[in-house]
């Protein structure tokens, strides 16, 4: 089993690019989260998922769009990139028993 | 809203020491509590979860946490910090039969003297 993967590691954008990260989970998890992580910010919650063709927003949504038509993926966008999502995004699948999220290694991402 | 708070940025503990690093949670639900390490520049590693039962939970690498709802607290504890537990640590709350949102605290970095 991969677990829980992101594509791509790395990427730098220009101001007003637009771009999407893929997270893929091969556990049948229910539950999908998207995070971005920025320094002294901690985690802070994008959007999230309870199951294929459902997503809900978290504490940031502003500028970002989710979808997840396979239960396996969940893919965050980017429609105009701006410097201040320059940050790690991390994505998370929830084994639904007991909630445990399995984190995916990150995504850095650079907006010039 | 939920939240949950860390109230220390930084913590520096000499090597051998004794360790607690506080958590404190709002939520109108009964909650679910983590915490997780992450060394720099690495991914987030579990270090123990509490569901319910026993509100004194262990973890691995020697850690325990502790469960108290009157305090809304979630405390991380380990009795001698080594050298390689310098890292940030983040406790992250949920809530049962709720919006299922996972919420995590803005981390508190430990330091380590020799």
């Amino acid at each position: 089993n991969a677990g829980v993967t992101q594509t791509p590691k790395f990427r730098v954008l220009k101001t007003g690019q637009s771009m999407t990260l893929l997270c893929a989970q091969d556990m049948n998890h229910e539950y999908m989260y998207w995070y971005r992580q920025d320094p002294g910010m901690g985690l802070r919650l994008i959007h999230y998922s309870v199951g294929e063709g459902t997503t809900a927003k978290g504490e940031v949504p502003d500028g970002y769009n989710v979808s997840r038509l396979k239960k396996q993926n969940f893919l965050l966008g980017l429609e105009s990139a701006a410097p201040s999502q320059t940050s790690v995004y991390f994505c998370a699948s929830v084994y639904l028993a007991d909630r445990e999220q399995y984190f995916g290694p990150g995504t850095r991402l650079t907006v010039t | 809203a939920q939240s949950v708070t860390q109230p220390d940025i930084h913590i520096t503990v000499s090597e051998g020491a004794s360790l607690e690093l506080r958590c404190n949670y709002s939520y109108g639900a009964t909650p679910y509590l983590f915490w997780y390490v992450q060394s720099p520049g690495q991914g987030l590693q579990l270090l123990l979860k509490y569901f319910s039962g026993d509100t004194l939970v262990q973890g691995i690498k020697g850690f325990e946490a502790e469960f108290k709802r009157s305090q809304s607290s979630f405390n991380l504890r380990k009795p001698s910090v080594h050298w390689s537990d310098a890292a940030e640590y983040f406790c992250a709350v949920g809530a049962w039969n709720r919006d299922d949102k996972i919420i995590f605290g803005k981390g508190t970095r430990l330091h380590i003297l020799p």
